[in-house]
């Protein structure tokens, strides 16, 4: 099955320690996004690769940055993680960009949950 | 600017009973509404959606109707079990700013 994985599903690192979250899709999809959740939260959304071009969203720190190697994978740098940064990071793909419609529904990964000691 | 509204929750009913989970939207435009259910520890899955006005997304006994005239996007169950207790999160995709906007989620209970 065509699918969105995410590796590891559950993190645990250090404060200030570099992390990277994995996510991978089969779906051969141009857009993948990531999502911070925290508990009780709606996804918020960090930023997002259309093809190579990415976009980062304004209120986004400068602490997370993303890289997609291919159109295949897509990765979650956390630089120095904080206390503030445990959370629930979900992976998305989606055909095309939000403005085509009909290509727009995202589909997600199970999501790696982040804890920082 | 572009918002997704949902009931607080948590909503709690018992095995049988019909559920409705309010969404109401603002857009500029005519965006695509969507309905996605996250089971604990999981991530989001797709549940409906429907892309125009009056357009009816269903699936697996869950409908729901794109009303232009209210702008809601309201989800119903007629008979619940206790496998759908999960949080529903209703989402628009906004075309003139590329966005992609959740409602803040409803959490079902369902007892037996």
């Amino acid at each position: 099955d065509a699918m969105v994985i995410q590796n590891p599903r559950y993190q645990v690192t250090q404060f200030g320690k570099p992390v990277t979250l994995s996510c991978s899709q089969t779906l051969n999809h141009n857009v993948m996004y990531w999502y911070q959740q925290k508990s009780s939260q709606a996804p918020k959304l960090l930023f997002h690769y259309y093809d190579k071009d990415f976009n980062n969203e304004a209120d986004t720190p400068d602490n997370f940055q993303s890289r997609r190697p291919n159109t295949s994978f897509c990765f979650l740098d956390i630089r120095s993680p904080g206390l503030g940064d445990a959370a629930m990071y979900l992976c998305a793909t989606s055909r095309d960009h939000p403005a085509t419609r009909g290509t727009d529904t995202q589909y997600f990964g199970p999501g790696t949950r982040l804890t920082v000691l | 600017g572009d918002s997704v509204t949902q009931m607080e929750g948590p909503v709690t009913l018992s095995e049988e009973a019909f559920l409705t989970i309010n969404c109401t939207y603002t857009a500029t435009g005519y965006p695509s509404l969507f309905w996605y259910v996250q089971y604990p520890g999981e991530g989001l899955q797709l549940l409906l959606k429907a892309t125009k006005a009056d357009d009816k997304g269903s699936n697996k006994g869950f409908e729901a109707t794109y009303r232009k005239e209210t702008t809601s996007f309201h989800l119903e169950k007629g008979s619940v079990q206790v496998s759908d207790s999960a949080v529903y999160f209703c989402a628009l995709s906004a075309y003139n700013f590329n966005k992609f906007y959740f409602g803040s989620g409803t959490k079902l209970n369902v007892k037996p």
